[in-house]
């Protein structure tokens, strides 16, 4: 079984600075997803951004980016030029697809607060 | 831009009853899925579903615990004796499958409490 593992239970940093939030998986497969989650104080869930595992470049979505080290199994995420709206709790995910089923097995989540 | 439609938002129910909650995925997505979160813990798998049958279960998705889609377009659990423990935050998903286009979105939950 997959598991996912998020050592940051919280994390606060100033507004326009940039902050990294880790994340490491362990897994015996090949091929496989990792996302990263924003879930803000409405508890919807909001894909931040998404990695293919058989990608070497890393992925990036404007102001979020991730640094993938398929070989250490790990799987963080920057946010440069942090907003106020970032403010939220973020959980990584990972997905092994099948046929019939992408489950998703998350992280314990990092709760991150940008300071006015 | 398509929705995963959850309702209610928030159900209260006694202890014992039985309670249904109600999704409407996207369209054309094939595969369905209900998570779980406990107040201030991480979002848990649950089910998964596809072709009209459950793919995958999780050990929370016990007896009390049932799934269907009824007439194509809903897709419901159904927890038959409801605990004080089975109060949280219950999310819906629906994919594309194959993750071809990557269309894999969330409702936005629907909050069970149990007194």
């Amino acid at each position: 079984a997959q598991t996912v593992t998020q050592s940051q239970p919280e994390m606060s940093v100033q507004e326009a600075e940039t902050v990294t939030l880790s994340c490491t998986y362990d897994t015996s497969e090949n091929n496989y997803y990792l996302f990263w989650y924003k879930q803000p104080p409405s508890r919807q869930m909001i894909l931040v951004i998404r990695q293919e595992a058989y990608k070497q470049q890393n992925a990036t979505e404007n102001r979020f980016s991730v640094n993938f080290q398929k070989a250490a199994k790990s799987f963080s995420l920057k946010i440069s030029d942090s907003q106020l709206g970032d403010t939220a709790m973020y959980f990584c995910a990972f997905m092994k697809p099948y046929f019939g089923n992408e489950k998703l097995t998350f992280g314990t989540g990092t709760r991150l607060t940008i300071i006015p | 831009e398509p929705e995963v439609t959850q309702t209610p938002s928030h159900q209260v129910t006694q202890m014992g009853q039985e309670v249904i909650l109600r999704c409407v995925p996207i369209s054309n997505h094939l595969y369905f899925y209900w998570y779980r979160q406990i107040l201030g813990q991480k979002v848990e798998f649950l089910v998964s579903f596809y072709n009209n049958e459950i793919s995958e279960k999780s050990e929370i998705f016990d007896d009390q615990f049932s799934v269907e889609r009824p007439d194509g377009s809903n897709f419901t659990l159904k927890i038959r004796s409801t605990k004080l423990e089975d109060s949280a935050m219950y999310f819906c998903a629906s994919s594309q499958g194959q993750l071809t286009n990557y269309g894999y979105t969330f409702g936005s939950g629907t909050r069970l409490t149990v007194v």
